[in-house]
Parts: structure tokens; sequence; C-alpha cells
């Protein structure tokens, strides 16, 4: 069975850097085909894709939040990891996980995790 | 303002068949594959279509997609209470190169 479980603050404020887990089981992302991709999405607003890994650690950013992203992985202990630089109110929202397997299911994410909401205080 | 455009309503009444379309371009639908998620309030989106006209295993045969140049659709007949919630198309963009969402559409079963 396949999981993915975000962990973080839920509350961080203006200018800080924040710092995304996500703890997953049921495959791993050395694995060809896997992948795992970060998604937000702010109060009232449509999901938003933030940043992708895949198993050749080859990494990509939404061009909008380039320069504020970094993705990483951890294959050993089954993370990847989000930072997100210069934190504004904006980004207020819930921020979700997903795997990407791309053996089945081209770029669909089939599996996501709960979420996990982020608050930015001014 | 997302590159793929979704209508920001749909309804229908119980029983009835509702079409979402979602139009992109030759750099995101035009060349790559099509998903469709749903998402119910509180909880997690879920992937109910892939490969443009996929279904994964547990999702209904009710649901169904389908792609014609640089738009998609998602189908969805015999409409039930449990179907209200938004729904989502999503593809990867080659201009971009990550996967782009629409806009959504609320779906109210009336």
């Amino acid at each position: 069975q396949v999981t993915l479980r975000e962990s973080g603050p839920a509350l961080v404020k203006s200018t800080q850097t924040l710092t995304l887990t996500c703890t997953f089981s049921g495959f791993s992302l050395s694995t060809s085909g896997m992948c795992v991709s970060w998604i937000r999405q702010s109060p009232g607003k449509a999901l938003e894709w933030l940043a992708l890994i895949d198993w050749d650690d080859d990494k990509y950013y939404s061009t909008s939040l380039k320069t504020r992203l970094t993705i990483s992985k951890d294959t050993s202990k089954n993370q990847v990891v989000l930072i997100m630089t210069n934190m504004d109110p904006v980004d207020t929202a819930t921020y979700y996980c997903a795997r990407i397997d791309r053996n089945h299911y081209y770029y669909g994410m089939d599996v996501w995790g709960q979420g996990t909401t982020v608050t930015v205080s001014s | 303002q997302s590159v793929l455009t979704q209508p920001p309503s749909a309804s229908g009444t119980p029983g009835q068949w509702v079409t979402i379309s979602c139009s992109g371009s030759n750099s995101n639908i035009g060349g790559n594959f099509v998903s469709w998620y749903q998402h119910l309030p509180g909880a997690a989106p879920k992937l109910l279509i892939y490969r443009n006209n996929k279904r994964p295993s547990g999702v209904p045969d009710r649901f169904s997609g389908s792609k014609s140049g640089t738009s998609a659709s998602l189908a969805i007949s015999g409409l039930r209470s449990e179907d209200e919630a938004d729904y989502y198309c999503a593809v990867w963009d080659d201009s971009l190169s990550g996967p782009v969402f629409g806009g959504g559409t609320k779906l109210t079963v009336l």
C-alpha cells in the first residue's frame, strides 16, 4: 500500500523559510519512473503545482516560484523535502505531496498525502 | 491565471450526464496526456482519469475522459449527490517544463 504524509510547521512568519517533509512508503524513489511532486491550494483558490523530483534526481519547479523553491530527496529515508524561502502571507495554503508513477499513469498523481496547512503571519 | 481553462462551475440533477471542459494549447494538451482529479472539501485530491481516458482501479465507469486537439473533457454519467466536488484537469506543459492544473470546476448536484 502506497502512502504519503506531509509534515512541517503549521505557522511561519513573513520572510522566514518553510521546510516541508514528505515521508512515503510502499514504493522507492530509486525505482525508474517514480516521482514525488508538491502541490498547494490557497484558500478559495485552485490547485497549484510547485515542484517535482524524479528517480534520477531530476528536479522541476514552477516558473513563478522557481527562485524560492528547492526540492530534494533522501532515498534511504523515503523522504522528499521542499524548502520555500521568503514566505509571505499569500503563501498560506494547504501543501500536498503526491506520487507520480510514470510507468503506469504518465504524470498522473495517483496517491496523495492528506496535506498540511501552513499559515504565514505578517 | 492558469494556462488551462475550465468553466468555474457546472451543475446537474441526480441521474443526469454532465461534462466539464479543459482548454489548453499545443504545448500542453496538444502534445501530452491529460489527467483529471476530484477534490472533495477537507480531503486529498483523487486521481479520476489518466492518459486522457484511463481510469485507475476503483474509479466508477460513470467517469470518462476524452481529448481532441488542444481540449479535453471529463464526463460524468448517472450523476450522484456524492459527485459534488471540485474537478481539475492537469497536464504536462512542455514550455513550462512541469505539470499545470486548470482553474478548477465546482460541480453542484441540484
